[in-house]
């Protein structure tokens, strides 16, 4: 069965601490991973996509990197309004997007 | 601009009163999915359209169905809402990720639709 894992479910940093979100996944053939930034009450942000291992995409302080089994969302420096939860959704081939849980990230000043 | 809208933001509903959460999306995207998300997890595909193809999860209640009259708009339907249908009704729009050629397969999604049963 197609499956995405998320850890940590929650991580408080201080302003300016870096560190990494891990989305594991376990799909049959895996198209796309896709990252997704979700803040309270609205729907998901797209911010990534990889479709390789050894593909690296960067977007101001967040880098997401891809292997063969899992994903890093790689956040450097974050300020308070990089709170949110991040999501990674896995794609297999032929088949829909695959979520997992989120990160909830807290960044405190 | 906004381009999966989703109206409206937020819907209280009666217990058994049946309810309708629209979508609108400027994309042309070929596919339409409906989730539902309750607090603190992952997204739940309802149902998507593939075109005017209707394609439903095996485990998504009777209660819900869905409408695509056209290639900009969809229609979630809840017959009697319960409250354990209370959620965030998230709607997302994409190329065809299941063609195997197709490029840029990412998802876009609307604010979403909070739906409170009382």
């Amino acid at each position: 069965e197609d499956q995405v894992t998320q850890s940590p479910e929650a991580l408080r940093l201080q302003e300016g601490e870096s560190s990494s979100l891990n989305c594991s996944y376990t799909v049959s053939g895996l198209r796309g991973l896709f990252w997704y930034r979700q803040d309270p009450g609205k729907g998901p942000e797209f911010l990534f996509t990889l479709y390789s291992a050894g593909e690296e995409k960067e977007k101001e302080r967040l880098k997401a990197t891809l292997t063969k089994k899992e994903s890093f969302l790689h956040i450097t420096a974050p300020k308070p309004e990089d709170s949110a939860t991040y999501l990674c959704a896995a794609l297999p081939y032929g088949q829909n997007f695959v979520f997992g849980p989120g990160t909830r990230l807290s960044v405190l000043p | 601009d906004a381009m999966v809208i989703q109206n409206p933001r937020y819907q209280v509903t009666q217990f058994g009163k049946p309810v309708t959460l629209s979508c609108s999306q400027t994309l042309n995207h070929n596919v339409m999915y409906w989730y539902q998300q309750k607090s603190s997890q992952a997204p739940k595909l309802l149902f998507h359209y593939y075109d005017k193809d209707f394609n439903n999860e095996a485990d998504t209640p009777d209660n819900f169905q869905s409408r695509r009259p056209n290639t900009s708009f969809c229609f979630l339907d809840i017959r009697s809402p319960g409250l354990g249908d209370a959620a965030m009704y998230l709607c997302a729009t994409s190329r065809a990720p299941m063609l195997v050629n197709s490029l840029n397969t990412e998802a876009f999604f609307g604010q979403g639709t909070r739906l409170t049963v009382v």
